[in-house]
């Protein structure tokens, strides 16, 4: 099973400001790394594919980059519907499909 | 648009069996290249695959909960089905079902249900 590893557990961020998430994989899944928001009370929402390709209708403030076993997700400017909890998946080695813990991005 | 709806009991008794089902509309569940399977959230806790299926009848399930996991289609009435054996409180989650591909990851996703395993 591959592990993911998300970091930090909690990122904290003016508005406005750069938030740079991360995530690590146990071993390589290639290109194969999905981005995903959720916010209280509601189903996580595909951000990212692929590593780097934006679902439909995520605003370009989101990227994702990386390959093998290091990720990044990117939001430029965070804006106050951004504050949430991010997980990242991969979709290489499977089953089982594994996602990494979270990093919580708040309000500094 | 795509979209699924989970429904179920909200509560089962531990020892019992956990039985949800997911309607799929705006699209076939037939439809080529897709699975179509379940995703659970403890309380205040992070994502787990329970499994899948593909179009095909094919299954696909998290060796964690192999033992007692079954994932079923019924095309006739466009949708899916979790079983669930043996269920405890560790059980307890708000259950998503979810289409996924190998290529756009999992999109899109059910609203979720919670089931509380308690007697």
């Amino acid at each position: 099973e591959i592990v993911m590893t998300q970091s930090p557990a909690t990122l904290s961020v003016s508005p406005g400001e750069r938030a740079t998430l991360s995530c690590r994989a146990s071993q390589s899944v290639s290109s194969n790394l999905a981005w995903y928001q959720q916010k209280p009370g509601q189903a996580p929402r595909l951000l990212i594919y692929g590593a780097s390709t934006r679902a439909t209708g995520i605003p370009d403030r989101f990227s994702g980059s990386g390959s093998g076993t290091d990720f990044t997700l990117t939001i430029s400017s965070l804006q106050s519907e951004d504050f949430a909890v991010y997980y990242c998946q991969q979709y290489n080695n499977w089953p089982p499909l594994t996602f990494g813990g979270g990093t919580k991005v708040e309000i500094k | 648009q795509l979209q699924l709806q989970e429904s179920g009991p909200g509560l089962v008794k531990p020892s019992e069996t956990l039985s949800l089902t997911c309607t799929v509309s705006g699209g076939s569940i037939s439809s080529s290249s897709y699975y179509w399977g379940w995703i659970r959230q403890p309380p205040g806790k992070g994502l787990e695959w329970i499994g899948s299926i593909y179009y095909s009848g094919s299954t696909y399930y998290n060796p964690s909960l192999k033992s007692r996991v079954t994932i079923s289609v019924d095309t006739s009435k466009n949708q899916f089905s979790l079983k669930l054996s043996s269920v405890t409180a560790a059980d307890t989650a708000v259950y998503y079902c979810a289409r996924w591909t190998p290529v756009t990851a999992i999109l899109p996703w059910g609203q979720g249900t919670l089931v509380t395993v308690s007697s």
